[in-house]
C-alpha cells in the first residue's frame, strides 16, 4: 500500500492561505491522491482529489510535483471553520474495489 | 436534505446486549461503507458493500454483521457488545467503488459499559 506522511500539526491565521503537505514517495502511476477533512465529532468530509495535474475546487486546490512523491492542499483563505483533521490518503485497491485508508491526518488550527 | 442519515447518534448499552445501528442514504449513491474511529481517533474501514454485495470486509470479529436490504441501506449489527466496541461508527456512501466523493454520515457514538 502506497502509504502518505504529513506533519502532525500546523497553525494558520484566519484569511491567510493555509497549505498542508504530504510526502507519498511510493505512489503508484495510477494511483490518485485524496484530501479529506474531519472536523471535531463530524463525518469525515471530502475535499478534493487528483493524479498528476493539479485541480482546484471551491474548497481548494491540490498541486502535486511532478514525480507524484508529494502534494499540497491548499486552502486560499482560511477561516476558524476550517480548523479540523486533515488527511493525505492514497487509494488502496482489494480485490477490484478500492477502499479510504485513513492515517493520523494532519491537525490544522486556524486562529484569530 | 439529501444526507447519509445513521440513527441512533448515542447509544449507550451494557455489556453482552445486541445492538443495531442504521444507515439510510438517499444519493442514489450504489456504495456503502461503515467505518470505526476509535478512541485515538484512527478511523478504520470495517465493511463495504455494492449494489447490496459485500466487497469489501476487513478483520472484524463475527459479532459485527452488516446487512443492506437494499442498495440505499447499510446496517451493522452488534452481537455480545464487549468494552472494546465502544467507539464512534461512521457510515459513508459513494457512487462506484472509486475514493472519491465519499459521505460520510454524522456518526453514532456507541458506549458499552
Amino acid at each position: 500500500d502506497a502509504k502518505t506522511t504529513q506533519p502532525p500539526s500546523m497553525d494558520c491565521a484566519e484569511g491567510r492561505a493555509a497549505n498542508l503537505p504530504c510526502n507519498h514517495s511510493t505512489i503508484s502511476g495510477n494511483e490518485y491522491v485524496y484530501w479529506y477533512r474531519q472536523i471535531h465529532s463530524q463525518g469525515p468530509q471530502y475535499i478534493i482529489h487528483g493524479l498528476k495535474n493539479n485541480e482546484t475546487n471551491e474548497m481548494a486546490s491540490l498541486i502535486i510535483t511532478e514525480d507524484r512523491k508529494s502534494s499540497t492542499l491548499i486552502l486560499p483563505h482560511a477561516t476558524l471553520r476550517d480548523t479540523a483533521v486533515y488527511y493525505c490518503i492514497v487509494r488502496v485497491a482489494q480485490g477490484g474495489s478500492e477502499k479510504l485508508v485513513f492515517g493520523k491526518g494532519m491537525k490544522l488550527t486556524v486562529n484569530p | 436534505d439529501t444526507a447519509v442519515s445513521q440513527t441512533p447518534k448515542y447509544l449507550v448499552t451494557q455489556m453482552g446486549n445486541d445492538k443495531s445501528i442504521k444507515c439510510e442514504q438517499n444519493l442514489g449513491h450504489d456504495t456503502m461503507y461503515w467505518y470505526k474511529q476509535d478512541s485515538k481517533k484512527f478511523l478504520k474501514i470495517m465493511f463495504s458493500y455494492n449494489n447490496k454485495e459485500l466487497i469489501i470486509n476487513e478483520t472484524v470479529p463475527n459479532r459485527f454483521s452488516p446487512k443492506s436490504p437494499d442498495k440505499a441501506h447499510l446496517n451493522l449489527h452488534i452481537n455480545s457488545l464487549e468494552l472494546g466496541d465502544s467507539a464512534v461508527y461512521f457510515c459513508a456512501s459513494s457512487q462506484g467503488r472509486r475514493p472519491y466523493g465519499y459521505t460520510f454520515g454524522s456518526g453514532t457514538r456507541l458506549t458499552v459499559v
